[in-house]
């Protein structure tokens, strides 16, 4: 059965206070890894796609990696408005994403 | 470039009614897929529309159907709502050439 499963289900950071957040897949004829931010009563809002093993994607504070069975973002000095759920979703194809339960991450001043 | 659009944002339904959502993709995209957002089950596919055509679906029951019109603009229609129907439901449009995907603002529906 296909799939996507993040961790922690939730995390509490200090602002400056770098993490990562982990998302690992079974998920199959995977063609690539989406990353997705969500806002509380919003639709998700696209970060990054990742296709192969070994590929790394920036954005601003944020950097997403993979490997042939998971993919982690890095929050390096996380802000407030980092406050949001991440979630991750395996992409087979015919625009078929099949998403984790995400990760809701609280960046405290 | 304006973004994915849907409407209502907002609907409140009773049991048995049925409903219908509509999306507007991004300019140029052809592609169109539906989700249902739930606390319980996160984010699910419903079904994928290209070119007027379903070329996917996901484990929803009959109830469940779409379309997409010729300007790619699609409708989902949920019949006999049922209380589990309660979603936040959100389009998505597929971007082919930088293989990214677009979610719209979502529509609540409460089915009471």
């Amino acid at each position: 059965e296909d799939q996507v499963t993040q961790s922690p289900e939730a995390l509490r950071l200090q602002e400056g206070e770098s993490s990562s957040l982990n998302c690992s897949y079974t998920v199959s004829g995977l063609r690539g890894l989406f990353w997705y931010r969500q806002d509380p009563g919003k639709g998700p809002e696209f970060l990054f796609t990742l296709y192969s093993a070994g590929e790394e994607k920036e954005k601003e504070r944020l950097k997403a990696t993979l490997t042939k069975k998971e993919s982690f973002l890095h929050i390096t000095a996380p802000k407030p408005e980092d406050s949001a759920t991440y979630l991750c979703a395996g992409f087979q194809g015919a625009q078929k994403l099949v998403f984790g339960q995400g990760t809701r991450l609280t960046i405290n001043p | 470039k304006a973004g994915v659009t849907q409407t209502p944002r907002y609907l409140i339904k009773t049991r048995g009614q049925q409903v219908t959502l509509s999306c507007s993709p991004i300019s140029g995209h052809r592609s169109v897929s539906w989700y249902q957002q739930t606390p319980g089950q996160g984010l699910q596919f419903l079904f994928e529309y290209f070119s007027e055509t379903q070329r996917n679906k996901g484990n929803f029951p009959g109830r469940f159907s779409g379309r997409q019109f010729s300007n790619s603009r699609s409708e989902m229609n949920v019949s006999t709502l049922e209380l589990g129907d309660s979603a936040l439901y959100l389009c998505a449009s597929f971007n082919p050439g930088y293989q990214e995907q677009y979610f719209g603002p979502g529509t609540r529906l409460t089915v009471t």
